[in-house]
């Protein structure tokens, strides 16, 4: 069965001060490595996604990368409206479901 | 915003009760899938449905049941609630082929009391 796992469980930054979020997965065929962020009372807003060892994406401060077990969100020099939860999710090669982990929750300090 | 609209945004219910939970899918999107998240838990796989057909379900019992129609737009019902049936309801659309990315709407939080 597919499971994904990402930790930390929390994380507090300073503003300015890079740090990675980690995500696990196993999975029998990956189709798609997703990152999503949800603002509290909100639905996940889409990131990326990945799909291959080695493929890497950004957008602004964060950088997204690929290996065969895990996933890494790079958050270079954050600010406070990064703060929120980060959600990694994996599909399979069945249909189209994702299997979520439980998310980190990032706060970032002025 | 995504173009994925759920309604309602909140409701409370009393155990037993049954409810429906609607929502809009993207224009040109013509997948839906239902998730149920509880506090502090990642989103969980309840049901996707594709030309009006379901196409695959998660491991919630059969109270929890679901439309698809011509527009594409879905609802999601449950019968005989249970205490632990209060969570966050999202909605996402996709389209057929490409990345299939899932677009999440807002969410519709559900209170058994």
């Amino acid at each position: 069965e597919d499971q994904v796992t990402q930790s930390p469980e929390a994380l507090r930054l300073q503003e300015g001060e890079s740090s990675s979020l980690n995500c696990s997965y196993t999975v029998s065929g990956l189709r798609g490595l997703f990152w999503y962020r949800q603002d509290p009372g909100k639905g996940p807003e889409f990131l990326f996604t990945l799909y291959s060892a080695g493929e890497e994406k950004e957008k602004e401060r964060l950088k997204a990368t690929l290996t065969k077990k895990e996933s890494f969100l790079h958050i270079t020099a954050p600010k406070p409206e990064d703060s929120a939860t980060y959600l990694c999710a994996v599909r399979d090669t069945g249909f189209q479901k994702l299997v979520f982990g439980t998310g980190t929750r990032l706060l970032v300090s002025p | 915003e995504t173009g994925v609209t759920q309604s309602p945004t909140h409701l409370i219910k009393t155990r037993g009760q049954q409810v429906t939970l609607r929502c809009s899918s993207q224009s040109g999107h013509n997948t839906v899938s239902w998730y149920q998240q509880a506090l502090g838990q990642g989103p969980q796989f309840i049901f996707q449905y594709y030309r009006e057909e379901e196409n695959g379900r998660g491991n919630f019992p059969p109270r929890f049941s679901g439309l698809q129609f011509p527009n594409y737009s879905s609802e999601l019902n449950v019968n005989a609630l249970e205490l632990d049936d209060s969570a966050l309801y999202l909605c996402a659309s996709s389209p057929r082929g490409g990345e299939n990315i899932q677009y999440f709407g807002a969410g519709t939080r559900l209170s058994v009391l």
